[in-house]
């Protein structure tokens, strides 16, 4: 099956600066590659994804880039700010939807 | 749009005794949800997939016996933890396809705290 690798598992940055979390995958016919955004007790939430013929995505602050070959993508979050602080999950899915999430990364962003 | 809520929030129920789980999709239809259960400071892990009208596919190593899950129509999916014991204290968190997206795009139910005592 999917297995997914996501680094690091904790990340504290200063507000203003640039945030980078890296994933890896092992199943090529993955081809859906989601990222959330999880703060404490709530729910997942859905902040980008990309499909498997993109190689990179932005949305404002928030980008995900995609390398099909080696299997890896990554989530870059610019200009942090507080709020930004939480639990980011990346997650790889196959055509039937299943979805296969990373381990986490604990994001601080201090003042 | 888009919104998943389960019901209840947060359950405490004793060692032997069965819990029911409820998800719904509140604007959209949903011909596949999907099961996690979510440890403290951990990822969530997929129990099973539910297709509307048919039996559920459970994850390797979770007993379908234990975690029984029906989805009857496009909105709504049960989980029933059977005969629950203190290891089965968890999160578990639902997740809603909309027809149409080919279950590429999740969208969560704000999950339910399980405490069995």
């Amino acid at each position: 099956g999917e297995n997914v690798e996501q680094h690091p598992s904790t990340l504290s940055v200063q507000e203003g600066d640039s945030a980078v979390i890296k994933c890896t995958y092992s199943d090529s016919a993955s081809n859906y590659f989601p990222w959330y955004k999880q703060e404490l007790g709530k729910r997942p939430q859905l902040i980008i994804d990309i499909r498997s013929n993109v190689g990179e995505k932005k949305d404002q602050r928030i980008a995900v880039t995609l390398n099909k070959t080696a299997k890896h993508f990554s989530l870059h979050i610019t200009e942090t700010q507080p709020e930004d602080s939480a639990v980011y999950f990346c997650a790889a899915n196959t055509n039937a939807g299943k979805s296969t999430f990373g381990d986490g990364t604990t994001l601080t962003v201090k003042p | 749009g888009a919104v998943v809520s389960q019901h209840p929030s947060w359950v405490i129920c004793k060692s032997g005794t069965s819990v029911k789980i409820e998800c719904r999709s509140l604007d959209f239809q949903a011909t596949t949800m999907f099961w996690y259960r979510q440890f403290p400071k951990q990822s969530l892990m997929l129990m099973a997939t539910s297709n509307e009208g048919s039996k559920a596919t459970y994850e390797q190593g979770v007993e379908k016996d234990k975690f029984l899950i029906n989805h009857a129509s496009l909105t709504l999916s049960t989980l029933t933890v059977t005969s629950a014991h203190p290891e089965d204290s968890s999160f578990y968190i639902c997740s809603a396809a909309p027809v149409g997206t080919g279950a590429y795009e999740q969208y969560f139910g704000p999950g339910t705290r399980l405490t069995v005592t």
